[in-house]
């Protein structure tokens, strides 16, 4: 089945420090990809949807220029948690689908998460 | 209240028991669709249920939807000590333009099952 690949899995670093999480589809073309963000025993929250070529369209309270999210291949979207401080600390999920997943009503195919930890 | 609301937040059973998890959410939807997430790991995707679909089964899981009361339900049966863990619903609203059906999540039930 189709699979994606998020890295690195765990990150912890200093306050101010820029971190990069990539998400990789292995066996097909993403043309959509989605970022999540998920507080300790809370739910996961839409940050952003990017498509392949274009720029990201990020949700309500979410700062585009803290965190920034490249989608410049079909098969790789990055997101880059900028200047990253301790409220940043979260889970954060990648998600992936391509055109097809859409019109018959697949299910996106999901990173493991990264998990981030600000100190 | 919020798009996806689970309840209950938390439910605790004994091994061999079933399980009933519900959600309501508010906007017109593609499909709904159950995840289950171990403590501190990714989404398991378990079942999809369509907008035009009524229930499904899959193994041990049987949801049901209600698209005129905005609901869906989860149901686990003969759960084992492994179901521990977290289930959220997740709805894929109608969308418009390259963003091809984001996901809306709901709060999400904690499910421990006691051996």
């Amino acid at each position: 089945g189709a699979v994606v690949s998020q890295h690195p899995s765990w990150v912890i670093c200093k306050s101010g420090t820029s971190v990069k999480i990539e998400c990789r589809s292995l066996d097909f073309q993403a043309t959509t990809m989605f970022w999540y963000r998920q507080f300790p025993k809370q739910s996961l929250m839409l940050m952003a949807t990017s498509n392949e070529g274009s720029k990201a369209t990020y949700e309500q309270g979410v700062e585009k220029d803290k965190f920034l999210i490249n989608h410049a291949s079909l098969t790789l979207s990055t997101l880059t948690v900028t200047s990253a401080h301790p409220e940043d600390s979260s889970f954060y999920i990648c998600s992936a689908r391509d055109r097809t997943d859409y019109y018959s009503n697949q299910p996106q195919h999901f990173g493991d998460g990264t998990r981030l930890s600000i100190l | 209240s919020q798009q996806g609301e689970e309840d209950p937040q938390a439910l605790s059973i004994q091994e061999g028991e079933n399980a009933t998890m519900n959600c309501s959410y508010k906007t017109s939807i593609n499909n709904l669709q159950w995840y289950r997430q171990n403590s501190g790991r990714g989404l398991v995707h378990l079942i999809l249920i369509r907008s035009n679909e009524r229930e499904k089964h899959s193994g041990r899981l049987r949801v049901t939807l209600d698209t005129s009361k905005k609901s869906s339900s989860l149901l686990i049966t003969a759960s084992q000590a492994a179901d521990t863990a977290s289930y959220f619903c997740a709805t894929e609203n109608r969308a418009g333009g390259t963003s091809y059906g984001k996901l809306t999540f709901g709060q999400g039930t904690i499910l421990t099952v006691h051996p």
